[in-house]
C-alpha cells in the first residue's frame, strides 16, 4: 500500500516568506507526527496528532510554527517569516493510534527546507 | 521525562564481523522500544521494536536487540555485516502510559561497514 507521501520534496525560500510542507499520511494510521532533522542530526519532535484530540504542540520551536490536520488524514505545517536557522529536513510520520505508544512510525521522505 | 543516548557517533566493522550498536535509555515507568535506520538520501525505515515478552527481538534485515532491564539498556546487533548496512541508526524509546512527545530519538550513530 502507500505509504507516507510529503511534498514538496525540495523547498528553497527566502527569509523572512511563509512555507507551507504537506504531509498525507498512510490510510487508516490516526497518530501523526512531525519532527526537524538537521542535516545528519537526530530528530527534533515538533507536533502530534492523536485523532480528534488536542495536538501536542510542545516541540515547536517558536510562534512562527504551526500546524494543522483536516479531517484528521492530510497535515499541513507552515512556518511564518522564515528564519535561515530553520533550513532542515521535515519529517512526517504516522501510525496506527492511540495513546499505547504500541506501534511503529512510518516515515515520509521528507521536505528539505532551505531559507537564503 | 523519557531519554534516550547512543553512546557511540561513529561504528565501524569489517565486512562479515559482528556489529553492536548500542543504546541506553531513562523512563520513569516501563518502556517501549525501537530502532530505525536512516539509509543515505531515504527516510527512515523501522527494524524492530521491544513491547514485552522475550528480551531478544528479531527484526528486519537479520538484525536483532536484546531489551537489557538492568542496564537499561537496548543494543542493537547483527552476527555479520553487510557493507549495505551502512546507514544511520536511530534508537527510540516511549514511556508506556505517557502521552503527548511519544517518542523521544536518539542522536543517532553512523555505522560504517567496510569491504
Amino acid at each position: 500500500g502507500a505509504g507516507v507521501s510529503q511534498s514538496p520534496s525540495n523547498k528553497v525560500t527566502e527569509k523572512g516568506k511563509d512555507v507551507e510542507l504537506r504531509c498525507d499520511p498512510i490510510s487508516g494510521h490516526t497518530a501523526l507526527y512531525w519532527y526537524r532533522q538537521s542535516l545528519g542530526q537526530g530528530l527534533e519532535f515538533l507536533i502530534y496528532f492523536q485523532g480528534n484530540s488536542a495536538p501536542d504542540k510542545s516541540g515547536l520551536p517558536s510562534d512562527r510554527f504551526s500546524a494543522e490536520r483536516t479531517g484528521g488524514s492530510v497535515s499541513t505545517l507552515t512556518i511564518q517569516r522564515t528564519q535561515q536557522e530553520d533550513s532542515a529536513v521535515y519529517l512526517c510520520a504516522s501510525s496506527l493510534g492511540g495513546t499505547s505508544g504500541l506501534y511503529e512510525q512510518y516515515f515520509g521522505p521528507g521536505t528539505r527546507l532551505t531559507v537564503t | 521525562a523519557q531519554s534516550v543516548a547512543q553512546p557511540e557517533d561513529q561504528v565501524n566493522v569489517a565486512e562479515g564481523n559482528p556489529l553492536t550498536v548500542k543504546c541506553t535509555y531513562s523512563v520513569s515507568g516501563n518502556p517501549y522500544l525501537f530502532w530505525y535506520v536512516q539509509y543515505p538520501n531515504r527516510g527512515l525505515q523501522f527494524l524492530l521494536k521491544y513491547i514485552t515478552g522475550d528480551n531478544l527481538v528479531k527484526g528486519s534485515y537479520g538484525f536483532e536487540a536484546e531489551f537489557n532491564k538492568s542496564q537499561t539498556s537496548f543494543h542493537l546487533k547483527k552476527p555479520s555485516a553487510l557493507v549495505s548496512d551502512s546507514a544511520l541508526y536511530f534508537c527510540a524509546v516511549r514511556d508506556i502510559g505517557g502521552y503527548g512527545q511519544n517518542f523521544v530519538f536518539g542522536p543517532g550513530t553512523r555505522l560504517s561497514v567496510l569491504p
